[in-house]
């Protein structure tokens, strides 16, 4: 069963514009971890934000923030004011520490942004 | 900031070859994990290391085989090579116990191609 689902595949949007990508999580543990990787077109997988199960506390930084709501199992995030260098695969990933042996990630299966100038 | 390094970052292989990848994680980081991605997948857990012992094991073929060193750097064997394998393999690292959710730091990946 898939654990990390991204619905959407692929956005488009206009430079400046705001964006949310969308996550849901599926887990029976009460313990877990949720992030967010980038991906560019270079290939590299880079770390955005981390969050684990306990702390619902939503977060700003810079043109990024984040709405974890366990309630509807969902972690999403949000790029303000968007900029071609945003354009990139954008993945959600889980980290059961119940269930799921050591930490593993299990990553849905991504999304494409793209932002046009 | 130090990195995660991964060699050789692009390789080519012919079928049923065999290949070496190699990982160099992050000073002071004990754990140790592979992954693959397949061209337009998601990243998919092959095999993790703590502390030199493996720590789990998720779809890697029995023609596969990791271990990492006592300088905490891991090599991936890959033996056998068939067309599907043909993938961007990355490592990650990330500090502390295996199972602690710390975030796992990627290297640039190895793209393997089989020809």
């Amino acid at each position: 069963a898939q654990k990390v689902t991204q619905a959407q595949t692929e956005i488009s949007v206009v430079e400046k514009e705001d964006v949310t990508l969308d996550c849901v999580y599926e887990t029976r543990d009460t313990t877990y971890y949720l992030f967010w990787y980038k991906q560019p077109p270079s290939g590299e997988l880079v770390f955005l934000i981390r969050r684990n199960s306990f702390d619902e506390q939503n977060e700003i930084s810079g043109r990024y923030s984040w709405n974890f709501q366990k309630s509807t199992s969902s972690f999403n995030f949000t790029i303000t004011a968007s900029q071609v260098v945003d354009s990139a695969v954008y993945f959600c990933a889980l980290s059961e520490l119940e269930t799921g042996a050591n930490s593993k990630l299990t990553f849905g299966k991504g999304i494409t942004l793209s932002v046009r100038p | 900031a130090a990195g995660v390094i991964q060699s050789p970052r692009h390789l080519i292989k012919e079928k049923r070859e065999t290949a070496t990848l190699k990982c160099y994680p992050i000073p002071r980081h004990d754990t140790v994990y592979w992954y693959q991605q397949g061209p337009g997948q998601d990243p998919q857990f092959l095999i993790s290391f703590y502390e030199k012992m493996q720590s789990d094991k998720g779809s890697i073929p029995d023609r596969f085989s990791a271990q990492q060193f006592s300088d905490y750097h891991s090599e991936l064997n890959m033996s056998s090579l068939e067309l599907g394998d043909s993938a961007l393999y990355f490592c990650a690292s990330s500090p502390g116990l295996a199972g602690s959710g710390e975030t796992q730091y990627f290297g640039p990946g190895t793209r393997l191609l089989v020809l």
